[in-house]
C-alpha cells in the first residue's frame, strides 16, 4: 500500500530564504509525482508534474525533483515571499487517474 | 467555464438526511475526480469519471455514497443518511486526461450535526 509522509507539517521562514519541504513515499512503482499548493478557502492549485521517468521539473522559482529508488521528492523554493504562505502537498499517481496524497506542510513566510 | 465550479460552497445538515453535492467541470475535460479532505488529514480518493462513465468506484467509502455524471459534464455526488463521520471538505477536480493537469473546485465543506 502506497503512503505518501511529508516532513515537516509546518515551516516558519523569513522572506527571502531559499528552503526544501520533502516528501517521501514506500512504492516506488508510480505514476507520476505531483506538487499542489492549497491556500485557505480556495481550491489545490497545481505547481508542478513529475513524470515516473523524469527526474525534475522546474516553474520559476520553483523546483521540484524525484528519486524513485530512495521514495523522496523535494519541492525547492527559491527566494520565498509571503505570497509563498500555503500549504503544499505532494500527491503520488498510483495509477493513470488515482492520486496519493501526503498531509502537507504547511509553510508561513514572514515579511 | 473558467473554473471548476463547486455548490454548494458550505452545507450544514443533519445526522440522517441526505445530501447532493455538485460539481461544473471545465468544459471540454473528460476525466472528472472526487476526493475528501478531512481535518488533518490528505486528500482520499472518492471515484473517477471518464466522459459518463465510472470505472473505479472503489473509493467510496460505503454504499451511502454514489455519484452520476450526465452528458460528458456534470457531477452530482450523493450521501445518504448522513453520518458524523461524513463531515468533511468534498473537493471536485477536471482534467483534459487523466492525471494530468488537474484543475480543483473551491470544494463543499461538509458539516453533519
Amino acid at each position: 500500500k502506497q503512503e505518501v509522509t511529508q516532513i515537516p507539517a509546518a515551516l516558519s521562514v523569513p522572506e527571502g530564504e531559499n528552503l526544501v519541504l520533502n516528501c517521501s513515499f514506500t512504492d516506488s512503482a508510480i505514476y507520476n509525482l505531483q506538487w499542489f499548493r492549497q491556500d485557505p478557502g480556495k481550491g489545490l492549485t497545481s505547481l508542478l508534474l513529475i513524470q515516473s521517468s523524469q527526474r525534475e521539473q522546474t516553474s520559476g522559482r520553483l523546483n521540484a525533483s524525484l528519486d524513485k529508488s530512495s521514495g523522496r521528492s523535494t519541492l525547492y523554493i527559491a527566494a520565498s515571499q509571503p505570497g509563498d504562505s500555503a500549504t503544499y502537498l505532494c500527491a503520488v499517481g498510483r495509477s493513470n487517474y488515482q492520486l496519493i496524497w501526503g498531509a502537507g506542510t504547511k509553510l508561513i513566510i514572514k515579511p | 467555464g473558467a473554473g471548476v465550479s463547486q455548490s454548494p460552497s458550505n452545507k450544514v445538515t443533519e445526522k440522517g438526511k441526505d445530501v447532493e453535492l455538485r460539481c461544473d467541470p471545465i468544459s471540454g475535460h473528460t476525466a472528472l475526480y472526487w476526493y475528501r479532505q478531512s481535518l488533518g488529514q490528505g486528500l482520499e480518493f472518492l471515484i473517477y469519471f471518464q466522459g459518463n462513465s465510472a470505472p473505479d468506484k472503489s473509493g467510496l467509502p460505503s454504499d451511502r455514497f454514489s455519484a452520476e455524471r450526465t452528458g460528458g459534464s456534470v457531477s452530482t455526488l450523493t450521501i445518504q443518511r448522513t453520518q458524523q463521520e461524513d463531515s468533511a471538505v468534498y473537493l471536485c477536480a477536471s482534467s483534459t486526461t487523466a492525471n494530468y493537469g488537474y484543475t480543483f473546485g473551491s470544494g463543499t465543506r461538509l458539516t453533519v450535526v
